[in-house]
């Protein structure tokens, strides 16, 4: 079943402004991760915020994480066109062994302007 | 720093053919994962592997098997290649979740499979 749900599912702006991205999921989670994609190119990794965490900055990204809600949303301020991409999140699902398989949500397509 | 290694990164086969998926995970993770990401879609768990021994299982086929060897290093076999096959295959690494946290899975680059 759907783990990650993102919405909106394409979103387009102009540079400079700033973007937001929103997902939700369905089951406890250990912590949630926020991956970019570019077209048909790999998964990079943006942030990871646990359970316990509420917010997270890196450079101009900002994660919030509302455990009771079930959701995260993902800021992008001062958006460049390189900024340009899928955005993906995923949450961690404890696998019958040790590890931590993620399940993805179905991403939001930024377009940024120039 | 160092990434995750994949190999290769473009494969063309034929219906009924078989393709051995390579990666190399970044030094001292312990932990690969495999995903498959079709057209249009998110990329979806297949198999993990810690420590040599095949931790978890998604919806993996049947055809596929995968192991990780004594340096770490993993490789997907798939037989009996059909057209949905094709896609686009992660491998990623991480740090190992027993000691009671998850970690960043950083992925490769990905090796797109195409099956005609």
């Amino acid at each position: 079943s759907q783990q990650g749900e993102e919405d909106p599912q394409a979103l387009s702006i102009q540079e400079g402004e700033n973007a937001t991205m929103n997902c939700s999921y369905k089951t406890s989670i250990n912590n949630l991760q926020w991956y970019r994609q570019n077209s048909g190119r790999g998964l990079v990794h943006l942030i990871l915020i646990r359970s316990n965490e509420r917010e997270k900055h890196s450079g101009r990204l900002r994660v919030t994480l509302d455990t009771s809600k079930k959701s995260s949303s993902l800021l992008i301020t001062a958006s460049r066109a390189a900024d340009t991409a899928s955005y993906f999140c995923a949450t961690d699902n404890k696998g019958g062994g040790s590890n931590y398989k993620l399940t993805f949500g179905k991403g939001t397509l930024l377009t940024v302007n120039p | 720093a160092a990434g995750v290694i994949q190999s290769p990164r473009h494969l063309i086969k034929e219906k009924r053919e078989t393709a051995t998926l390579k990666c190399y995970p970044i030094p001292r993770h312990d932990t690969v994962y495999w995903y498959q990401q079709g057209p249009g879609q998110d990329p979806q768990f297949l198999i993990s592997f810690y420590e040599k021994m095949q931790s978890d299982k998604g919806s993996i086929p049947d055809r596929f098997s995968a192991q990780q060897f004594s340096d770490y290093h993993s490789e997907l076999n798939m037989s009996s290649l059909e057209l949905g096959d094709s896609a686009l295959y992660f491998c990623a690494s991480s740090l190992d979740g027993n000691r009671g946290l998850s970690y960043e899975q950083y992925f490769g680059p990905g090796t797109r499979l195409t099956v005609t």
